[in-house]
């Protein structure tokens, strides 16, 4: 079974443009979520999709952060305009539908983003 | 007061001996606890999931709670230098959201 996948790896950007991150959950789960660690703090809750509807969106920062996820598979994450402040790594995270597993999640490789 | 605390560490065991990584939680009502183990630049790898009060074990892992001191550790038996990296204690939010809510880690270095 393959795993989370995100692209990309990096990107570095400078501040004011328009970054996409794209996260492919594993297959079969429902439950989408987007996290962040930026420098010297822990990982924080951005958002969680079931399906293709947000079921929780409060951790995300600002409405310059967009989330997406067409037809319930991946999803992509814009940030339009970076600000320097939103260098870190995001994580994506996925976790079955039904319990007790649905608390289970798990995490893909993370996009460093880095904004100049 | 942070909502999931950890030691920062480094905690350095000795390969062979037993490592105890700890947390605690500040909301009562928590229900699910989890440990997750993250190598430097890689994305957290889930290891332990408990539920209940008690002990779970699995493999050389130990998951420990206790609700009523709001207290959740996981012991590593015969730690290998492999085991060394940061250990992520995550607890799931008392409300109807699914989100983790994660401490700062802790660094484990286990020693030849």
């Amino acid at each position: 079974e393959a795993g989370v996948t995100q692209f990309p790896s990096h990107s570095v950007i400078e501040k004011g443009q328009t970054v996409t991150l794209r996260c492919d959950p594993i297959s079969g789960h429902d439950n989408l979520y987007w996290y962040r660690r930026v420098m010297g703090k822990e990982i924080k809750f951005l958002l969680h999709f079931v399906k293709e509807s947000k079921q929780d969106e409060s951790g995300m920062p600002n409405n310059r952060f967009l989330a997406e996820r067409t037809g319930g598979t991946y999803s992509t994450l814009k940030v339009q305009p970076a600000e320097l402040e939103d260098s870190g790594v995001y994580f994506c995270a996925s976790s079955h539908p039904g319990p007790p597993s649905y608390n289970e999640q798990f995490f893909g490789p993370g996009t460093r983003l880095t904004v100049l | 007061q942070k909502e999931v605390e950890q030691n920062s560490g480094p905690l350095s065991v000795p390969e062979g001996a037993i490592a105890s990584l700890n947390c605690t939680y500040s909301d009562r009502g928590s229900q699910s606890f989890f440990w997750y183990r993250q190598y430097s630049g890689k994305s957290p790898e889930l290891i332990m999931s408990i539920y209940s009060n008690g002990d779970k074990e699995d493999g050389r892992f130990t998951a420990q709670l206790n609700k009523a001191s709001q207290y959740v550790s996981l012991l590593i038996r015969d730690s290998q230098p492999s085991d060394s990296a940061t250990y992520l204690c995550a607890v799931k939010g008392v409300d109807s959201s699914y989100k983790l809510i994660f401490g700062s880690g802790t660094r484990l270095l286990v020693r030849p």
